[in-house]
C-alpha cells in the first residue's frame, strides 16, 4: 500500500461545478499538508498549505484534513477552465525528511 | 516571489553520458530536493539535502548521485545515463522543517 494515495481521475467537470478532489493516506505522523496544482510540462505550484485538522480558505479553494480518517480534501468552487490541471496532494511529517506526494488528479473544467 | 530555476527545460542525452541537472534557489532556503514525476506513479523523491555538503537518499536513488558545495545551488548527477531515466526532473526548496515546497519548471530529459 502506498502511503499517500489519490485516484488519478481523469475527472471532467463543466465550468461552474463544484469539484473535489482527495487524498488519503496510512502515516499518521504526517501534521502538514499541501495541495499543489501543476499545469501541463510546467512544475508545480502550492496552493494550499495547512497545519493538522480543519479547513482553511482561499477565494474558491477549500481545503480540509480529517487527521482522525487520515483524509484530505480539496474543494474548488466555481470552477472555470483555467483551474484545468493535475491536481497533487503533499504531506510531511514535519521532521527534516521529505514530503510525499499522491499520484495527481487530471482535472479538466469544460467551457 | 521565491523563484527555483533548473537550468534547462529540455534535454536529450546518449546512453552511458554523464548528464548535469542543475537547479538554483534565490531565497536562503536550507532544504532543497530532485524529484522525478512519471505517469502514473507520481512524484519519486531521489534525493534530498538540508545543509550545505549534506544529503540523503530518497526512495530511488540508484543511478543518481547530488552536490551540495553552495546553499544556493543543488545538483543532480546522473552517472552513465540509461534510457529509464528518461523523465521529468523536479527540483524544489522550501525554508526549512515545517514549511511549504516551491518548486522550478522543472526539466525533461530524454536518454537515447
Amino acid at each position: 500500500q502506498k502511503e499517500v494515495e489519490q485516484d488519478p481521475g481523469p475527472l471532467s467537470v463543466p465550468e461552474g461545478a463544484i469539484v473535489s478532489l482527495n487524498c488519503t493516506y496510512s502515516n499518521s505522523a504526517f501534521q502538514y499538508f499541501m495541495w499543489y496544482r501543476q499545469y501541463s510540462r510546467k512544475g508545480p505550484e502550492l496552493l494550499m498549505y495547512t497545519y493538522s485538522s480543519g479547513n482553511k480558505e482561499d477565494g474558491r479553494f477549500t481545503a480540509q484534513v480529517d487527521k482522525s480518517s487520515k483524509y484530505i480534501s480539496l474543494f474548488i468552487r466555481d470552477s472555470q477552465p483555467s483551474d484545468s490541471a493535475t491536481y497533487l496532494c503533499a504531506m510531511s511529517d514535519g521532521g527534516k525528511g521529505d514530503m510525499r506526494f499522491g499520484a495527481g488528479t487530471r482535472l479538466t473544467v469544460k467551457p | 516571489d521565491v523563484k527555483v530555476t533548473q537550468s534547462s527545460r529540455y534535454l536529450v542525452k546518449r546512453t552511458g553520458e554523464k548528464v548535469f541537472l542543475e537547479c538554483v534557489q534565490d531565497m536562503d532556503h536550507e532544504n532543497m530536493f530532485w524529484y522525478r514525476q512519471d505517469p502514473g506513479l507520481g512524484l519519486r523523491l531521489i534525493y534530498f539535502s538540508y545543509d550545505v555538503k549534506m544529503k540523503e537518499k530518497g526512495d530511488i536513488p540508484e543511478g543518481y548521485s547530488v552536490s551540495r558545495e553552495k546553499k544556493e545551488r543543488f545538483s543532480l548527477i546522473l552517472e552513465s545515463a540509461s534510457t529509464n531515466q528518461t523523465s521529468m526532473y523536479l527540483c524544489a526548496s522550501r525554508p526549512g522543517q515545517n514549511t511549504e515546497a516551491f518548486f522550478g519548471q522543472g526539466t525533461r530529459l530524454t536518454v537515447v
